[in-house]
């Protein structure tokens, strides 16, 4: 899979919303863009996936721009339970024997009242 | 819809001691993941299974071993556990031919004492 950049850690306020920048240089043209939210001690649950332009569920968007170097998860309105570690992976896997799955390093969210 | 089951969802051990941890995947998923997360940790890859053949290895020590059943349910098997063995294992599934996506289980916590 293709290796990937986020920040760290961010911080907001409720009602606000949120983008997360996941840079990934290196993607192939067959590579998804997938994010996942975790909450402490459980496990990643999926939120969204793109592979080029804009898509959008009930809780995320996922801008990719054109040369889909990079992608932004955006959460609109968050809230204290959106607190939580995002993390962006990207690669292959339709029919594809993908077998390692490699996490990066996911971004921390906090959201304050 | 149904997610992936892993059991059981806590478990206590002592120093060399041997544990299994079982993940019954999402139903005709054939690709399992076993993954280990320390505390405040990113997930780390440990192994994965495609059609009971193991796929990938990844940071799993010699000590671990599991496999993937008839049934596609995966037992992880850890042997002389130590205190650092003590993390969140969680697996995940997906069906290669259709499956995009991978759905993470709950995980399983795992304290050595």
């Amino acid at each position: 899979l293709a290796k990937t950049t986020q920040p760290i850690s961010m911080d907001s306020y409720e009602g606000q919303e949120v983008n997360i920048t996941c840079s990934h240089n290196n993607i192939a043209t067959n590579d998804y863009i997938t994010w996942y939210q975790q909450f402490p001690s459980q496990g990643p649950r999926f939120i969204i996936q793109g592979y080029k332009t804009k898509v959008t569920n009930e809780v995320a968007s996922l801008f990719i721009p054109a040369d889909r170097k990079s992608s932004t998860l955006s959460l609109p309105r968050v809230s204290l339970s959106d607190t939580a570690v995002y993390y962006c992976l990207v690669g292959e896997l339709l029919y594809s024997s993908a077998s390692k799955i490699i996490f990066g390093s996911g971004t921390r969210l906090s959201i304050r009242p | 819809a149904a997610g992936v089951i892993q059991s059981p969802r806590h478990l206590i051990k002592e120093k060399r001691e041997t544990a299994t941890l079982k993940c019954y995947p999402i139903p005709r998923h054939d690709t399992v993941y076993w993954y280990q997360q320390g505390p405040g940790q990113d997930p780390q890859f440990l192994i994965s299974f495609y059609e009971k053949m193991q796929s990938d290895k990844g940071s799993i020590p010699d000590r671990f071993s599991a496999q993937q059943f008839s049934d596609y349910h995966s037992e992880l098997n850890m042997s002389s556990l130590e205190l650092g063995d003590s993390a969140l294992y969680f697996c995940a599934s997906r069906r290669r031919e259709t499956g995009n996506t991978i759905y993470f289980g709950e995980g399983s916590w795992l304290t050595v004492v």
